[in-house]
């Protein structure tokens, strides 16, 4: 069975930072490109960044370009996102997702707020 | 312009069928694209539904119901996810998707209403 499991969300100020994980099992993590897509409260779904599969490739949205950092560990089957200056509009459930594949956590929320 | 736009809401009565496009902005060409469908009903993240390029490179996700079918429609220039027989639990958010220009490019989704 695929699993993804986010963890690390949270409350923080504006400007603080928050470092987001993602396990996963039950398919061949290394094989794979992966991504962070996020959905604030009410809204749809917005792209954040994509990791390629030996990390060769990084993207990011020009919304967080700068900020967030994507990273991953094909040893620990793990994805990262190093989120840094973050603002109120960070706030959002932070999925770690596999879209061509069809691979998506259950989410974590961050609420940015003071 | 949004790179893919999607009609906000969508009504359709029990049984009935629900075309839902998802049309690509001037000067992107569908028939290059491989679009993805996903559904998502509130508080739980989008399913996979399946995808579709052509008819010889499409893919239904797994324990997708084969009432649920894709398409395009090349002189809209757009993706069309189909819904035959619909039922009440398909009443959902629907959310189409493409990898455009190193990026994952979301559609604004629609919000299927079963009446």
């Amino acid at each position: 069975e695929v699993q993804l499991v986010e963890s690390g969300g949270g409350l923080v100020k504006p400007g603080g930072s928050l470092r987001l994980s993602c396990e996963v099992s039950g398919f061949t993590f290394t094989r794979y490109s992966m991504n962070w897509v996020r959905q604030a409260p009410g809204k749809g779904l917005e792209w954040v960044s994509c990791i390629t599969s030996a990390s060769s490739f990084i993207y990011y949205a020009d919304s967080v370009q700068g900020r967030f950092t994507i990273s991953r560990d094909n040893g620990k089957n793990a994805l990262y996102l190093q989120m840094n200056s973050l603002r109120a509009e960070d706030t959002a459930v932070y999925y770690c997702a596999s879209p061509a594949e069809g691979y998506w956590g259950q989410g974590t929320l961050v609420t940015v707020s003071s | 312009q949004a790179v893919l736009t999607q009609p906000s809401s969508l009504s359709a009565s029990p049984g009935a069928s629900a075309s839902l496009t998802c049309t690509l902005r001037s000067g992107l060409d569908v028939g290059t694209y491989t679009i993805y469908w996903y559904q998502q009903k509130p508080g739980s993240p989008p399913q996979y539904l399946l995808r579709y390029k052509s008819d010889s490179d499409k893919q239904q996700g797994s324990g997708v119901p084969s009432r649920f079918s894709g398409s395009k429609d090349g002189s809209a220039n757009a993706g069309i996810l189909l819904i035959s027989g619909l039922q009440s639990e398909d009443e959902a958010d629907y959310y189409c998707t493409i990898w455009h220009s190193s990026a994952w490019v979301f559609g604004g989704g629609t919000k299927l209403t079963v009446l």
